[in-house]
């Protein structure tokens, strides 16, 4: 069974500055996902990762995927306000009817 | 526009009731599933379809049932709501095999009281 864990839960950090998500999963994973999610809203697909080694970038975002380590990582460079949402990172097993197995969530707030 | 629509966007209904919530894809995806949203538990599956007449159980499949009739069209049915199952569900869909994300629709908040 897959369980996806990612750390911190929770995050305030300050405008310009970088900091990184991390998120730790189980058991091998065909295809690891970044999501992103406003309050009240639906959930918006940021990145798709498929192999190790794996790295893309979006603007200040940029996720990578170490398959050997079975840990993916979001990375926010000099963060501005317009990124505060709840990141969460997802993975997959095609053998398990496809299902998303989802992190808790990063709770991600960008103070001025 | 390719989307996945979800209705009603809110409801509010009594014990007991059945309702039933849309999903509707425009994309003709094969795979189409249901998640539930409620916080400290984040998203969990309740029900899945690899397509037509094909469905299957997710995490939380209790209460709730689903039918598949028509490749589009994935509706959630809850034949008989609890206060449980006030939450925020999302129905997702995508192209299966390759590296295809999910389209989530905008979600559905319930509260049964």
């Amino acid at each position: 069974e897959l369980k996806v864990e990612q750390n911190p839960l929770f995050l305030s950090m300050q405008e310009g500055k970088n900091y990184t998500i991390y998120c730790n999963y189980s058991t091998t994973s065909d295809r690891l996902y970044w999501y992103r999610q406003d309050p009240g809203k639906s959930l918006e697909s940021l990145f798709v990762l498929l192999s190790n080694g794996a790295v893309k970038q979006e603007g200040r975002l940029m996720a990578s995927l170490d398959t050997k380590a079975r840990l993916s990582t979001l990375h926010i460079t000099a963060a501005v306000h317009d990124l505060s949402a709840t990141y969460f990172c997802a993975g997959l097993l095609e053998t398990s009817g496809s299902r998303l197995t989802f992190g808790e969530g990063t709770q991600l707030t960008v103070n001025p | 526009e390719a989307q996945v629509t979800q209705n009603p966007r809110y409801l509010i209904t009594v014990t007991g009731k059945k309702l039933t919530v849309t999903c509707s894809q425009n994309m003709n995806h094969e795979y189409m599933s249901w998640y539930r949203q409620d916080p400290g538990l984040g998203l969990r599956q309740i029900y899945y379809s690899m397509n037509v007449e094909v469905t299957d159980k997710g995490d939380v499949p209790e209460g709730y049932k689903v039918s598949r009739k028509e490749k589009r069209n994935f509706p959630l049915i809850l034949e008989s709501p609890s206060p449980n199952q006030t939450s925020l569900y999302f129905c997702a869909s995508r192209l299966t095999g390759g590296h295809y994300g999910y389209t989530f629709g905008s979600g559905t908040r319930l509260t049964v009281v």
